[in-house]
């Protein structure tokens, strides 16, 4: 089955400066790569996603890159803010039911 | 704006003593999901249910049951909890079956004494 890693798993950053957290997945026939927020004692979010045929995706200060070569993805935050703090988990689904979870990454954005 | 909603929040149950966890969509989904998640690990699938298609995943334990009686709600049953299975429950929604755009319940949070 799938398998994915996900690094760091904290990570502390200075308000305004950009956090970039990656993930690598091991099944080449994953297509789709969502990443999850989840902000202390709230259900975990979909901030953006990307699919395998498309290299990046950008909303506002958030950046999706994809690398299928090298099987691996990463979150890029630009202009980090306190709001930004929380738990981020990246994903990969090889298109069926499964959907395999990073161990994810602690974010905490200093002010 | 809840539109998956678990309950309880918070469970505490004793070792050996069966526990229902309940989970209910206001999205009209036809895919629901429950995933374990232990303390600073990754969210595991159990099982899921496509309509009425209960899919368990090939390693989770017998312990682990869950009812679907209809589109709104989903149930996980855990026949006799051991202290290993105190920990996150999510249950999530789709609306098709390949994953994309998981809605999940704020989870609850399982305690085996």
């Amino acid at each position: 089955g799938e398998n994915v890693e996900q690094h760091p798993s904290t990570l502390s950053v200075q308000e305004g400066d950009s956090a970039v957290i990656k993930c690598t997945y091991s099944d080449s026939a994953s297509n789709y790569f969502p990443w999850y927020k989840q902000e202390l004692g709230k259900r975990p979010q979909l901030i953006i996603d990307i699919r395998s045929n498309v290299g990046e995706k950008k909303d506002q200060r958030i950046a999706v890159t994809l690398n299928k070569t090298a099987k691996h993805f990463s979150l890029h935050i630009t202009e980090t803010q306190p709001e930004d703090s929380a738990v981020y988990f990246c994903a990969a689904s090889p298109n069926d039911y499964k959907l395999s979870f990073g161990a994810g990454t602690t974010v905490t954005v200093r002010a | 704006d809840a539109m998956v909603i678990q309950n309880p929040r918070y469970q505490v149950t004793q070792f050996g003593k069966p526990v229902t966890l309940s989970c209910s969509q206001t999205l009209n989904h036809n895919v629901m999901y429950w995933y374990q998640q232990k303390s600073s690990q990754a969210p595991k699938l159990l099982f899921h249910y496509y309509d009425k298609d209960f899919n368990n995943e090939a390693d989770t334990p017998d312990n682990f049951q869950s009812r679907r009686p209809n589109t709104s709600f989903c149930f996980l049953d855990i026949r006799s909890p051991g202290l290993g299975d105190a920990a996150m429950y999510l249950c999530a929604t789709s609306s098709d079956a390949t994953n994309e755009k998981l809605f999940f319940g704020s989870g609850t949070q399982l305690s085996v004494l």
